[in-house]
């Protein structure tokens, strides 16, 4: 069965420090995906990465993907407020499913 | 804004009672998924249409049931409803070519069971 496991699923962190979210998974893909999503709004997309070694990066976001290690990180630099929101990775099944991630709520304090 | 379109935005309805949620996919998308968020439960796929077919079932209740037309718009029906059900549905659409299966997010349906 394939899991993902993000960590941490909560942080709270002032601005303009460095941080890094973890997701981890438990079987070979090359395709993994990012959201964000604010509170009680809906999900949006914020990268896709479809190969190992891929970095794609927006404004203070940068994502990485290692399939070899299972493992794709979302780093932020130098936090700002509006940063503050729920990230959740999604990996793609390469049989039409993504298996989600639990989230991870971030609140960047001022 | 995603291009998904979902109806209503809020539903509030009385256990017992079945309801119907409405989804329009973006313009070329055939593929249509169905999530339910809880606060809970976190976000939970419950199905997958393609181009009017079945593809993949998710943690879908046995009273939840789904069907995607041939104009490509999905209803997600849900009956017999508990407290519990209270939730917000999305719908989200891709076009499931090109090497990815990106989705894109409708807005939601918040579900109110009392």
């Amino acid at each position: 069965e394939l899991k993902v496991e993000q960590n941490p699923l909560f942080l709270s962190m002032q601005e303009g420090k460095n941080y890094t979210i973890y997701c981890n998974y438990s079987t070979t893909s090359d395709r993994l995906y990012w959201y964000r999503q604010d509170p009680g709004k809906s999900l949006e997309s914020l990268f896709v990465l479809l190969s190992n070694g891929a970095v794609k990066q927006e404004g203070r976001l940068m994502a990485s993907l290692d399939t070899k290690a299972r493992l794709s990180t979302l780093h932020i630099t130098a936090a700002v407020h509006d940063l503050s929101a729920t990230y959740f990775c999604a990996v793609d099944m390469l049989n039409y499913q993504l298996i989600w991630g639990a989230g991870t709520k971030l609140i960047i304090k001022p | 804004d995603s291009g998904v379109t979902q109806t209503p935005k809020h539903l509030i309805t009385a256990t017992g009672q079945r309801v119907t949620l409405r989804c329009s996919p973006r313009s070329g998308d055939l593929s249509v998924y169905w999530y339910q968020q809880s606060l809970d439960q976190g976000l939970q796929f419950l199905i997958q249409y393609y181009n009017g077919e079945e593809r993949a079932k998710g943690n879908i209740l046995e009273r939840f049931s789904a069907q995607q037309f041939p104009d490509l718009h999905s209803e997600l029906n849900l009956s017999s409803l508990e407290l519990g059900d209270s939730a917000l549905y999305f719908c989200a659409s891709s076009v499931d070519g090109g090497g990815t299966y990106e989705q894109y997010f409708g807005p939601g349906t918040r579900l109110t069971v009392t």
